[in-house]
Formats: C-alpha cells, structure tokens, sequence
C-alpha cells in the first residue's frame, strides 16, 4: 500500500507570492490533517479535512486554506507568502474520523517551503 | 491554553534505557500518541495511550496519567538507530494532535 505523498518535495518563492502544496493520502484514508514543522515551533496543526469538510483549524491567519477533494486528496494554499512562512509543510492521513492506536496519523514526507 | 513539555535533548548510550517525559494541558483530551521522527524524514506512530497505565510494545514502552497530565516513553536495550527526535502528541479532538516540541535523542557507542 502507498503511503502519504505529497508533492512538491522542495519549493522556493519569493515573497508576496502564492503557493499550492498537494497531498494524496494512503488508500481508504478521509481524514487529511496539515502542519507546519519548523525548528523553532515544533509542528502547528493547521487544519484537518474529513470527507470533503474542514472539522478543526489552527491558529494561523487566513493567508492559509485548504480544501480536500471527493477522492480524499488534499490541497493547502498560501497567499501572500511571507519570510516566516518558510517551513516543512507535511500531511498526515488517517482511517477514521477520530484517531486511536488502529488508526494513527501517517505523515508523508512534507514539501520543504522556502521564501526568500 | 495548549501546553507540552518535554525535554529538548538526551543523549544515553547503546545498550541502555532511557526515559522521556511529557507534561501536558490542553482543553481537550482524546488520548496521547508518541511519534519518532528521523532527521529528514516523516514522523512514524510509536505507540497511543488512552487510559491510565502502561503499554508495552517490544523495546518500547508507554505510560499515561490522565489526572497528572503526564506521560512518558520508556526505551530498552537501545540502538544507534534509535537517535532520532521523539514527539509527545495529545489528541484534542478530532485528528487534531497537539505536538511538543520534541526530545532529540543521541545514542552513543
């Protein structure tokens, strides 16, 4: 079975502009889940996606959004990119809608952002 | 407020046990999960706590006060492989998990 893919692996913008990072959850995942790792802060929930509805959100401005698909794919924009932006962005998946020690998050391998 | 303490860094030599703790508050509470992360790579589930006590898997194990916030990860018998940085992640909701900001281990010969 695949694991969580996502994509772009590495991206550099400049500041003031937008950027789009694609996940695709393990097969049979609805829940998508996105955060934010920087040396500094550890990983920041941003927001988690099930079955097409965003359920919960972090505390980050508005410049950052998402939406997840019919087929469970996920995608998170950032508008008016910002220096502090620069950060690994990793999606989680998970089976059920609440998790637990059978249904764990599975983070794929993040898309390291870097504004300059 | 959303609080999680844990060291930032132990070092233990191969062979040995060592023990990583983690204080928590958060407003709302489903049950904790302890993830590795590799330096570079994609953090992997370790093991999940829900109730009080102690869960045991293999080399490694798990404990869980719910009343004292508190929890900790238990490492036998370790390897080099094991230096990695260890994540103490309350549930609080949902499949929103609260990370900490890790505990870098460093296993010497």
């Amino acid at each position: 079975k695949a694991g969580v893919t996502q994509t772009p692996r590495y991206l550099i913008k400049t500041r003031g502009q937008q950027v789009t990072l694609s996940c695709s959850p393990i097969s049979g995942h609805r829940s998508v889940s996105w955060y934010q790792q920087t040396p500094g802060q550890g990983l920041q929930f941003l927001f988690e996606y099930f079955s097409e509805t965003q359920r919960n959100k972090g505390n980050f401005p508005g410049r950052f959004s998402g939406r997840q698909f019919s087929n469970s794919r996920s995608e998170m924009n950032v508008s008016t990119l910002e220096l502090g932006d620069s950060a690994l962005y990793l999606c989680a998946s998970s089976l059920d809608s609440s998790p637990g020690r059978d249904s764990p998050l599975h983070f794929g391998n993040g898309t390291r952002l870097t504004v300059t | 407020g959303q609080n999680i303490d844990q060291p930032t860094e132990m070092t233990a030599t191969e062979g040995a046990i060592v023990q990583i703790n983690c204080t928590y508050q958060t407003s709302g509470f489903n049950g904790l999960f302890w993830y590795q992360q590799h330096a570079g790579e994609a953090p992997t589930f370790l093991s999940y706590n829900v109730l009080d006590g102690l869960e045991e898997k293999g080399r490694f194990s798990s404990f869980l006060s719910r009343s004292k916030g508190y929890s900790y990860l238990l490492l036998k018998e370790l390897q080099m492989k094991d230096s990695a940085s260890y994540l103490c992640a309350p549930s609080g909701g949902y499949n929103k998990l609260i990370f900490g900001a890790g505990t870098r281990l460093a296993v010497h010969p």
